[in-house]
């Protein structure tokens, strides 16, 4: 079985505070990827990873940063979080393009 | 990729089969058939995907017609933890050019006791 998993399901931050999301998969993909999920705006990928120490943007990466050090963690840093950063945050990895979510964070940035 | 349209809601006796439907009429021959679902302040879970042959693994069946403009995900045996909202997806899995996932508003599956 595939297991993503991520550092928190949930988590309040205040305003201008450095946030780091982590994100752990075991099944050695080469593929990871960090998405947001809003109401009525579905899910937006942010950035994703092929490789360690590789990284590309996606649709929305502004006010957010990643770090891929080693295969299995991929994190995002919010670098000064953000009221409009509050969020459902998705990683996903990815096995022969299908890719498989992790629980996900409820941000809450105050 | 290709636009699906799912109905918006459907209710199932719990222990019957859920059936559900996905037109996607304007899908592309190298495009897959896809599902998720996502329970309630949850991540999205892979099902299943196909690309014209019908699929079975240990969750759902996948049938797609054999004209693949259209499919059925197939629950056996639907139970109250199937409730969820279904997403069917059609795209072409490549890598690099292609890596974002698009889920549209997909159909609210409710599991009746």
């Amino acid at each position: 079985d595939v297991k993503v998993t991520q550092s928190s399901r949930y988590l309040v931050k205040r305003t201008g505070e450095k946030v780091f999301l982590e994100c752990v998969q075991d099944m050695d993909h080469e593929n990871m990827f960090w998405y947001r999920q809003d109401p009525g705006l579905g899910l937006r990928l942010i950035y994703f990873s092929y490789d360690v120490k590789m990284k590309e943007k996606g649709d929305i990466p502004e006010g957010y940063s990643v770090s891929r050090e080693k295969k299995e963690r991929f994190s995002l840093i919010l670098e000064s979080a953000s009221t409009n950063q509050t969020s459902m945050y998705l990683c996903a990895s990815s096995l022969e393009e299908t890719q498989y979510f992790g629980p996900g964070t409820r941000l809450l940035v105050l | 990729d290709a636009k699906t349209t799912q109905p918006t809601s459907m209710d199932c006796a719990e222990g019957r089969a859920a059936n559900l439907p996905c037109n996607h009429s304007t899908i592309s021959g190298n495009e897959y058939v896809y599902w998720y679902r996502q329970i309630h302040s949850q991540g999205p879970q892979y099902i299943i995907h196909g690309l014209k042959n019908n699929e079975t693994n240990e969750m759902a069946s996948l049938i797609i017609t054999e004209d693949r403009k259209s499919s059925t995900l197939i629950l056996p045996h639907a139970t109250l933890r199937d409730t969820a909202v279904y997403y069917c997806i059609v795209r072409v899995p490549r890598f690099p050019g292609n890596e974002k996932l698009t889920f549209g508003t997909g159909t609210r599956l409710t599991i009746i006791p």
